[in-house]
């Protein structure tokens, strides 16, 4: 297991269109998490699922964001109507009972 | 409320000196974790050190150390030896009783030759 996977790394799409991320954490992890971070400031929580379970949404998470585990494996998190402001770096990271990893996150671009 | 307080938005250090980057934190439960994590312009946010509430001595790694002051709820890292690879943007983060991450703004740190 090399760690968690980001797909895609770079995404540009139009204002309005729907985006779908996908996150792979490593697999004895059961805890997924997501975060958004935009430029020069530090990351800020979205959610978290603990196996399949989503336990957790920031209020950051407005109705146009939805995010998804099944299986407690990969996870999807999926922005539709995109907005100029969802342009960021979205960060996943898993963890056990001891420290997070974190993928090298999906930076989109809403023209 | 702002759980993770990074106050130095940029420094700039010597190749070879040390740096001590700031953060305190708030929270009111005894259970908790303090992570520092590194971020260089490629994006990855990697790991560099951690500090339990409860560990007595300071964490270090290599040259990395953490000046933990629990009565002040601070949590400086040290960086010492600069490297011109250390130049990045370092974060400080807390692992809250539910295991999420609250993250700091970031310090830039600048290494010059």
């Amino acid at each position: 297991d090399t760690g968690v996977s980001q797909d895609p790394r770079h995404k540009i799409t139009k204002r309005g269109q729907n985006v779908t991320f996908r996150c792979d954490p490593i697999s004895e992890h059961n805890r997924l998490y997501w975060y958004r971070q935009t430029l020069g400031q530090g990351p800020e929580f979205l959610t978290y699922f603990q196996n399949e379970a989503q336990l957790e949404k920031s209020r950051l998470l407005s109705d146009r964001f939805s995010a998804e585990r099944p299986k407690g494996s990969f996870s999807t998190l999926e922005i539709q109507r995109t907005e100029q402001g969802d342009s960021a770096m979205y960060l996943c990271a898993s963890s056990d009972m001891g420290g997070y990893t974190f993928g090298s996150g999906t930076r989109l671009t809403v023209v | 409320a702002q759980k993770i307080t990074q106050t130095q938005p940029g420094m700039f250090v010597q190749e070879k000196e040390a740096v001590t980057l700031d953060c305190t934190y708030d929270t009111s439960d005894p259970s908790y974790g303090l992570f520092w994590y590194k971020q260089p312009s490629s994006g990855e946010m990697i790991f560099l050190i951690y500090q339990g509430s409860y560990d007595q001595q300071n964490a270090t790694e290599g040259r990395y150390s953490l000046n933990f002051q629990k009565a002040r709820k601070s949590a400086n890292l040290v960086i010492s030896a600069s490297q011109l690879g250390d130049s990045a943007m370092y974060f400080c983060a807390m692992r809250e009783p539910d295991y999420k991450l609250s993250f700091g703004a970031g310090t830039t740190v600048t290494v010059r030759a």
